[in-house]
């Protein structure tokens, strides 16, 4: 079966530094993405990483450990609207179709 | 940019009815996908579809089925809604590097 753990709930500061954690145990993997849900919105799109390291896209980062089974998202100079949930998600290679499983998502807070 | 449009934002529909959520993309994509998503379970994967006339089964297919009779359109059908199958629905296609959502359908069943 797939499994995808992150935490529940986050808490952090304006300006601060927070770093999501995502662990995976998966049958068939294709890439690790993730995205960010504001409440009663659809997801939208952050970051994919398909090879090991850190991929930077200006105040957010990702990175993939494969032989871990490890991501985490890491957000920096924080703002309020960055409060959100953020959903880590596992593209699986096997199948008639590129599917995508997803975590429960991690709730992120940023408080002034 | 793709464009995923979902008909209805809100529904409201009684126990026992025929529900259809419609999901219509303006670009050529092959794949195609529907999700619920309630609190503390995340996104399950409900149906998807690779082609025309093609379906498959997600994670949690029990009391939907599906309907692709044309490439930019996939349709969500409950049979017979009941008050459990009260979500918020989201179709998603894959293009690229990764899925663009619609604005998601919250439906509730009374």
């Amino acid at each position: 079966g797939q499994n995808i753990d992150q935490p529940t709930e986050m808490t952090a500061t304006e300006g601060a530094i927070v770093q999501i954690n995502c662990t995976y145990q998966t049958s068939g993997f294709n890439g690790l993405f993730w995205y960010q849900q504001h409440a009663g919105e659809a997801p939208t799109f952050l970051s994919y990483n398909v090879l090991d390291g850190l991929e930077e896209k200006g105040r957010f980062s990702s990175f993939l450990s494969r032989s871990k089974g490890y991501s985490y998202l890491l957000l920096k100079e924080l703002q309020m609207k960055d409060s959100a949930s953020y959903l880590c998600a596992v593209s699986l290679s096997s199948g008639s179709a590129r599917q995508l499983t997803f975590g429960s998502g991690t709730q992120l807070t940023v408080l002034p | 940019d793709v464009k995923v449009t979902q008909s209805s934002r809100y529904l409201v529909k009684r126990t026992g009815e025929k529900v259809f959520l419609e999901c219509v993309q303006d670009m050529d994509h092959e794949n195609m996908f529907w999700y619920r998503q309630d609190p503390g379970l995340g996104l399950r994967l409900i149906y998807f579809s690779y082609d025309v006339k093609m379906k498959e089964k997600g994670d949690i297919p029990e009391g939907y089925s599906v309907s692709r009779e044309k490439k930019e359109r996939f349709s969500l059908i409950l049979e017979s809604a009941s008050t459990n199958q009260t979500s918020m629905y989201l179709c998603a296609i894959f293009s690229g590097g990764g899925y663009t959502f619609g604005s998601g359908t919250r439906l509730t069943v009374v």
